[in-house]
Parts: C-alpha cells; sequence; structure tokens
C-alpha cells in the first residue's frame, strides 16, 4: 500500500529564514496532496494542497512543489515568523480510495526569534 | 456556527470502564472520520463512514466500536478502556472523501488513569 515518508521530524529555523519540509510517496498514481497545520493544543488545519497536475503552487508565504517522477512534494515556508511555531503533516490520496488520506508522521517547526 | 464539534473536550477515567465520544458537523459532507493521535503526534485513522456507510476500519480493536446514526453524526464507544488507550481523538469530515479537505473537530483528550 501507499507509504509517505516525512523529514526531517524536528526543524529549527531563525525568525525570518526559510523552512522546507519534504515527503516521499510510493504509490505513482497517487494524485492529491494536502499539507496540515496543528498548533499546540489545535485541531490540524489544511494550508495549502495541490493536485498531480500542478508542479507548483503560492498562496502567499508558503508554497508547495510537487515531482511526480522523484516522488515527492515539498512545503516551503518564506519569512518564518513566530506563529509558524506548529506540526506539520503532509498526505497523500492513494490509487482507488476516495476516502483515505495517507499521512506522514509530521514536523515540528520552531521559529526561534 | 461550529462546523465539526466533539464532545466532550476532556474525558479522565479508569482502567475497565466505558466510554463514549460525539461527533456532530453541519458542514452537510458525506465522509467522517475518526483519527487518534497519541504522545508522539502521529495521526492513525482508525474508522470512516461514508452515508452511514463504515468504509474504513482500520486495525483497532474490536473494544472501538463507531456508530452514526446520520450523515452528520459519527459516535466512537470505547469498551474496557486500556492505559495505551490514551490520547486525542479528533473526528473530521470531508465532502466526498479523501480527495477533498478535511475539516477536523477540536479533539477529544482521553486520560486513562
Amino acid at each position: 500500500g501507499e507509504n509517505v515518508e516525512q523529514h526531517p521530524s524536528t526543524l529549527s529555523v531563525q525568525e525570518g529564514d526559510s523552512a522546507v519540509i519534504k515527503c516521499t510517496y510510493s504509490d505513482s498514481a497517487s494524485n492529491y496532496f494536502p499539507w496540515y497545520k496543528q498548533e499546540l493544543g489545535k485541531r490540524p488545519q489544511l494550508i495549502i494542497d495541490i493536485r498531480s497536475n500542478v508542479g507548483e503552487k503560492k498562496d502567499q508565504r508558503i508554497a508547495v512543489t510537487l515531482n511526480k517522477t522523484a516522488k515527492h512534494f515539498s512545503l516551503h515556508i518564506t519569512e518564518t515568523q513566530p506563529e509558524d511555531s506548529a506540526v506539520y503533516f503532509c498526505a497523500c490520496k492513494p490509487t482507488g480510495s476516495n476516502y483515505q488520506l495517507i499521512w506522514g508522521a509530521g514536523t515540528k517547526l520552531i521559529i526561534k526569534p | 456556527d461550529t462546523a465539526v464539534s466533539q464532545t466532550p473536550k476532556y474525558l479522565v477515567t479508569q482502567m475497565g470502564n466505558d466510554k463514549s465520544i460525539k461527533c456532530e458537523q453541519n458542514l452537510g459532507h458525506d465522509t467522517m472520520y475518526w483519527y487518534k493521535q497519541d504522545s508522539k503526534k502521529f495521526l492513525k485513522i482508525m474508522f470512516s463512514y461514508n452515508n452511514k456507510e463504515l468504509i474504513i476500519n482500520e486495525t483497532v480493536p474490536n473494544r472501538f466500536s463507531p456508530k452514526s446514526p446520520d450523515k452528520a453524526h459519527l459516535n466512537l464507544h470505547i469498551n474496557s478502556l486500556e492505559l495505551g488507550d490514551s490520547a486525542v481523538y479528533f473526528c473530521a469530515s470531508s465532502p466526498i472523501g479523501g480527495g477533498d479537505e478535511q475539516y477536523f473537530g477540536p479533539g477529544t483528550r482521553l486520560t486513562v488513569t
């Protein structure tokens, strides 16, 4: 079945610097790749997603890139701010599933002042 | 106007007890989920219902029994609680399944003593 690996598990960056989190997946036919942000004590919330017919998507300071050949996708956060501190989860939708997302293990992002 | 709500928010109970967690969504979504998030933050899918029909039933002890009285509600009953059941349980819903945004409830923190 589909498997998603997420790296790094913890990422510490200086405020104002960029952060990059990467996920690799195994099913080349996966076609939907969301990123969720979970602040401490809160629920996961979708921040950006990308479908397999697109290579990059941006929304202000965040962007997601997809490399279908290499089967990986990445979350990029520029000009990081204290409120970016959270756990970030990647996920993908495997072939043949209309209902299930396969989740990465999460990355704890720490923004140092 | 809460989109996905869960009750209770906190649940502290002793080993061996039986407890229920309730979830309701007012988004008109067809699909609902239960996730377990342990102390390591990994999001593990437990169950998914589409229009009251069970469609995902991951490897979960049969002490856990979901029930969907209608497509707006998905409850989780847990029998004979064990220490390892301590976690945060999230309910979520989505319009047509894993290919679209999943909206999470606020979570129920279950502590078994």
